[in-house]
């Protein structure tokens, strides 16, 4: 495997249903991110988790809960979710430092659906 | 706060015609960085091109090149010679230095015409 992956690539569960996302970067990086993108919205970052601990937790509701348990995996637990809750969820990869230029490479996403 | 404005929700151009996609963006840095993505149907990001706020010449990369204008706060993405292919939302994006993740825009989908 190479650059960033994630699994389930679609993910269809009912709002009293516990699931989770799973993401695998194969590039080295020391961070990670979730972000969450919905129909004719920008991307909206969710977490941060630099050198394997949270950074950023941009308000996200408490039925999505991070877990980074390494530098290389990051999940995405998910539990009694809102009809609203469906988007693209896709996880990214950098490698933070002084530079300004910290491409962050991106996993395929997971499409959730929730009914 | 950084901001990133691109204001064409939707592009249309003729394939093998050149397009340029526009971006705006606010930030209180002086040092900065500046990227484009391209977001295919298959929903994975891809990065296309790069510029820092103290790079002297406009980034390229094949196809891609950005019309960097740092007194307008522009950087505005040009592809030549457009493929079917291109076909896929574009978004911009920046973050200035350090860790901060990166900032998005709203993205711009661009249909390629036979």
């Amino acid at each position: 495997e190479t650059g960033v992956t994630q699994t389930p690539r679609h993910l269809v569960m009912g709002m009293t249903n516990k699931k989770s996302l799973k993401c695998e970067q194969h590039l080295g990086h020391n961070a990670m991110y979730w972000y969450k993108q919905s129909a004719k919205k920008p991307l909206e970052l969710m977490f941060v988790y630099s050198l394997e601990e949270r950074v950023e937790n941009n308000s996200v509701p408490s039925r999505f809960s991070p877990e980074c348990p390494n530098s290389s995996h990051l999940f995405l637990h998910l539990h009694t979710l809102q009809p609203e809750d469906s988007a693209l969820y896709l996880c990214a990869s950098s490698q933070v430092g002084l530079a300004e230029y910290n491409e962050q490479f991106f996993g395929p996403g997971t499409r959730l659906t929730v009914l | 706060a950084q901001k990133i404005t691109q204001t064409q929700p939707g592009m249309f151009v003729q394939e093998k015609e050149a397009v340029t996609l526009d971006c705006t963006y606010d930030t209180s840095d002086q040092s900065y960085g500046l990227f484009w993505y391209k977001q295919p149907s298959s929903g994975e990001m891809i990065f296309l091109i790069y510029q820092g706020s103290y790079d002297e010449q406009n980034a390229t990369e094949g196809r891609y090149s950005l019309n960097f204008q740092k007194a307008r706060k522009s950087a505005n993405l040009v592809i030549s010679a457009s493929q079917l292919g291109d076909s896929a939302m574009y978004f911009c994006a920046m973050r200035d230095r350090g860790n901060t993740p990166l900032v998005f825009g709203k993205g711009t989908r661009l249909s390629v015409i036979a």
